[in-house]
């Protein structure tokens, strides 16, 4: 069973549209986030989840908005989407407290936006 | 301002060979660095975690050592193999803050 699932894999999209990224883990873990690769390769946290509560928040543009249903399940909405967009966003989850924060990463959603 | 570098350069070696990725940061007191192996299309993998009080590390074929005077991590593959091809990251988490991941070494290991 995989860990921790993102779907879709791939999204491409004209800009000024609306879509979503959804992940979900069965890690049993109390934190979630979200991370953005760009063409270079740096990953840079945007979100972060714990138990349901935003704890982090990044200069991010308000476009984007987060939801957390449950502690399992961690959704990236984005608005308006913009050609600087187009990246790879990667969901992830930690143990709070343990493993000193280890990341367990989803496979990622390579983002195209034309 | 505070910054993590990795080799921006590829890293091309021969199997057999040990491989050494280096990893500098600036103007960070990390309490602990990890490092992450990425394969194309896919997420990073946690591979190795050290300690701000230790000085060395060791998986299998894998070493990291951590030098907080120096500031600078080193990781280390023993007797590489062409599968060891990948991109890897190094992550450094400060106090009460969050994971700052460098932008990745690409290591390519020919038979």
């Amino acid at each position: 069973d995989t860990a921790v699932s993102q779907t879709p894999k791939y999204l491409v999209t004209q800009m000024g549209n609306d879509k979503s990224i959804k992940c979900e883990q069965n890690l049993g873990h109390d934190t979630m986030y979200w991370y953005k690769q760009d063409s270079k390769k740096f990953l840079k946290i945007m979100f972060s989840y714990n138990n349901k509560e935003l704890i982090i928040n990044e200069t991010v543009p308000n476009r984007f908005s987060p939801k957390s249903p449950d502690k399992a399940h961690l959704n990236l909405h984005i608005n308006s989407l913009e050609l600087g967009d187009s990246a790879v966003y990667f969901c992830a989850s930690s143990q709070d407290g343990k493993d000193y924060n280890i990341q367990y990463f989803g496979a990622g959603t390579r983002l195209s936006v034309l | 301002s505070q910054k993590i570098e990795q080799n921006s350069e590829a890293l091309n070696i021969q199997e057999g060979k040990t491989a050494t990725l280096t990893c500098n940061y600036t103007n960070y007191s990390p309490a602990y660095l990890q490092w992450y192996r990425q394969d194309p299309g896919r997420g990073p993998v946690f591979l190795l975690l050290i300690r701000e009080n230790e000085k060395e590390k060791r998986k299998e074929r894998l070493k990291v050592t951590f030098d907080t005077t120096l500031k600078q991590s080193l990781f280390h593959i023993t007797a590489s193999q062409p599968a060891d091809s990948a991109t890897y990251l190094c992550a450094l988490y400060k106090r009460g803050g969050k994971l700052i991941f460098g932008q990745g070494t690409e290591l390519s290991v020919k038979p």
